[in-house]
């Protein structure tokens, strides 16, 4: 159980264009997601909380209008990073709390390698 | 000041030797601590929980001191497999956002036969 997918695993586009990243929990219903973002050699970085049906929680220094945040339901997120430099090229990875399993364990998905050319 | 500090590594130890990692977290407040795995380009795997009164999984052990706010993870008997990054995370305790995590740098073990 508690199983996370995003789709896609890698992708490559131009300066200037948007890529939409999806996570969604497979086997539960997470009203929790968070997405993260992780450069070479360094930790992963919170950017924001997603709660079902609500605004997300944008952490300091991260562009709510540039990273673009959906949790239209309780087994899909959505990061849609709009006019992308490459500057953002990143690891981009999310995660989603499981309900009764300790709550704050996370399962991440297994992450979306941009690249911005 | 970041919130969880880990040895810097990388750590290139031998197969079957034990090893150990250090953490210290700055927020008094934290409640959960946690040791994750994270293999190259790949998303991070819970290893185990930590408790206070510290708690083993096999070969793994894991401490906490709450006083010194310090958190550590040893590893007996190291396999090949072991080889990866071991990231020490904290949660933001009370007034934070409810699951709000913080994760350390992570450190670097290679295991070698």
């Amino acid at each position: 159980g508690a199983v996370v997918s995003q789709h896609p695993s890698w992708v490559i586009c131009k300066s200037g264009t948007s890529v939409k990243i999806e996570c969604r929990s497979l086997d539960f219903q997470a009203t929790t997601m968070f997405w993260y973002r992780q450069f070479p050699k360094q930790s992963l970085m919170l950017m924001a909380t997603s709660n079902e049906g609500s605004k997300a929680t944008y952490e300091q220094g991260v562009e709510k209008d540039k990273f673009l945040i959906n949790h239209a339901s309780l087994t899909l997120s959505t990061l849609t990073v709009t006019s992308a430099h490459p500057e953002d090229s990143s690891f981009y990875i999310c995660s989603a709390q499981t309900p009764g399993q300790g709550w704050d364990e996370q399962y991440f998905g297994p992450g979306t390698r941009l690249t911005v050319t | 000041r970041k919130e969880v500090e880990q040895d810097p590594g990388p750590f290139n130890v031998p197969e079957g030797a034990t090893v150990a990692f250090n953490c210290t977290y700055s927020n008094s407040a934290s409640q959960s601590f946690f040791w994750y795995r994270q293999d190259c380009r790949k998303e991070p795997k819970l290893l185990m929980s930590v408790y206070s009164s510290g708690n083993e999984d096999g070969r793994f052990t894991a401490q906490l001191n709450r006083a010194s706010q310090y958190i550590s993870l040893l590893i007996r008997d190291s396999k090949l497999s072991d080889s990866a990054t071991y990231l020490c995370v904290v949660n933001g305790g009370r007034g934070s956002t409810l699951g709000r995590l913080y994760f350390g740098r992570g450190t670097q073990l290679t295991v070698w036969p």
